[in-house]
């Protein structure tokens, strides 16, 4: 069964740096996209930008180039997104997606960004 | 960047009914890369359909799309309660890939 499980929800403040993960299993892991998709509080489906742990090309979308990273360790099937600095409008669930489209997604994970 | 305009915003029909959703491009979607999720309130999106009109495994053939270029369309026949959600199209043929804004069906 394929599975994508992220990690837990995390309050942090505007400053601070944070990474998130995704661990796959059930799958080749090296064989399919890892993307990962912003969804601010009542709001719609953000593409932020997709990678292949395969051999770690990675995509941005050009509204996320530069304010986040995304990157995968494929010796632990795992996926990554992170921040160095947070703001308070970072505050959102973050979803981790398998494939090209998304055929498989995490559960997601929480951020909340607040002083 | 490709922009998606899904209409209507807001679609509120009964059970037993037949629901149309639009998804606009801006610019033509290379190879039919235009795919359907589904997201229930509290919930991650499902992925309904790809390639414009390829059910995903498992789905009800009351959901069906169609469409090419710019223009495409996700219909679902006989509604029941469970499919109240937002329904977002999203294309993949272009990077950095695009999500329409949502059409929330409302039984």
């Amino acid at each position: 069964e394929v599975q994508l499980v992220q990690s837990g929800a995390e309050v942090k403040k505007p400053g601070e740096s944070l990474k998130i993960s995704c661990k796959g299993s059930g799958y080749s892991f090296t064989s399919y996209w890892i993307g990962w998709v912003r969804q601010m509080p009542g709001k719609g489906l953000e593409w932020m930008g997709i990678i292949y742990p395969g051999d770690s090309d990675t995509r941005y979308s050009p509204s996320f180039q530069g304010q986040v990273t995304i990157s995968a360790d494929k010796s632990i099937s795992t996926a990554y997104l992170q921040w160095s600095s947070l703001k308070a409008s970072d505050t959102a669930i973050y979803y981790c997606a398998r494939g090209w489209p998304f055929d498989f997604w995490g559960q997601g994970t929480l951020v909340t960004v607040s002083s | 960047e490709i922009v998606l305009t899904q209409s209507p915003g807001t679609l509120s029909l009964s059970p037993g009914e037949r629901a149309t959703l639009s998804c606009r491009a801006s610019q033509s979607v290379s190879s039919s890369y235009l795919a359907w999720y589904q997201q229930k309130p509290g919930q991650a999106p499902r992925l309904l359909i790809s390639g414009a009109s390829s059910r995903a495994t498992g789905l009800p053939d009351r959901f069906s799309g169609s469409g090419s270029g710019t223009d495409f369309t996700l219909t679902i026949s006989r509604l029941e309660p469970e499919d109240l959600a937002v329904y977002y199209c999203q294309q993949y043929g272009s990077s950095p890939w695009t999500f329409g804004q949502g059409t929330k069906l409302e039984i």
